[in-house]
């Protein structure tokens, strides 16, 4: 079974602080992806990466950045958090295989709340 | 232009019977991909099922099955004797293979509560 796991399921912050998210996934996938999630809009991509060391935005990447160093690790980078960075975070993994039959699998996610 | 629409907030169904959440899609690729993942309390998405858009059949796994029209651009998730523990949101979500790189697109969800 894939397992994509993420290093908080809660976090508090302050604002202005610099925010870490760490994903880890266990199944060699080359893809990774950063998720934001509100009520009433879905998923919302923020950035993924197809290799370590690559990173393309997604739809909302501003405020945010990613490292990805190792191909198991995907880290989402808040540089200076703002409240409206309050939300559900994301992260998945899949295959490269370049097709539409590729499956994301998901972590549990982490719930970020900022003061 | 919003790829994925569910047009469903939210629902209620009675444990044993069948509901159908509804998803229609926009796109202009002749080849693309549906998906329909479950999110629990718990907060996790789970996949529950995929159909191609070349796919001559509508995809089943177990109790999930898709509802897929490609004429009319929609790919419902029909869930057949609906068990309380499938009580949660549902997302439709679609790839693009020309267009979207490896980029997954969400509809808001729909929040499906089975009832004793």
């Amino acid at each position: 079974d894939v397992k994509v796991t993420q290093s908080s399921r809660y976090l508090v912050k302050r604002t202005g602080e610099k925010v870490f998210l760490e994903c880890v996934q266990d199944m060699d996938h080359e893809n990774m992806f950063w998720y934001r999630q509100d009520p009433g809009l879905g998923l919302r991509l923020i950035y993924f990466s197809y290799d370590v060391k690559m990173k393309e935005k997604g739809d909302i990447p501003e405020g945010y950045s990613v490292s990805r160093e190792k191909k198991e690790r995907f880290s989402l980078i808040l540089e200076s958090a703002s409240t409206n960075q309050t939300s559900m975070y994301l992260c998945a993994s899949s295959i490269l295989a370049g097709t539409s039959t590729d499956t994301q699998y998901f972590g549990p996610g982490t719930r970020l709340t900022v003061l | 232009a919003q790829k994925i629409t569910q047009t469903q907030p939210g629902m209620f169904v009675q444990e044993k019977e069948a509901v159908t959440l509804d998803c229609t899609y926009d796109t202009s690729d002749p080849s693309y991909g549906l998906f329909w993942y479950k999110q629990p309390s718990s907060g996790e998405m789970i996949f529950l099922i995929y159909q191609g858009s070349y796919d001559q059949q509508n995809a089943t796994e177990g109790r999930y099955s898709l509802n897929f029209q490609k004429a009319r651009k929609s790919a419902n998730l029909v869930i057949s004797a609906s068990q309380l523990g499938d009580s949660a949101m549902y997302f439709c979500a679609m790839r693009e293979d020309l267009s979207n790189d490896y980029k997954l697109s969400f509809g808001a969800g729909t929040t499906v509560t089975v009832r004793a």
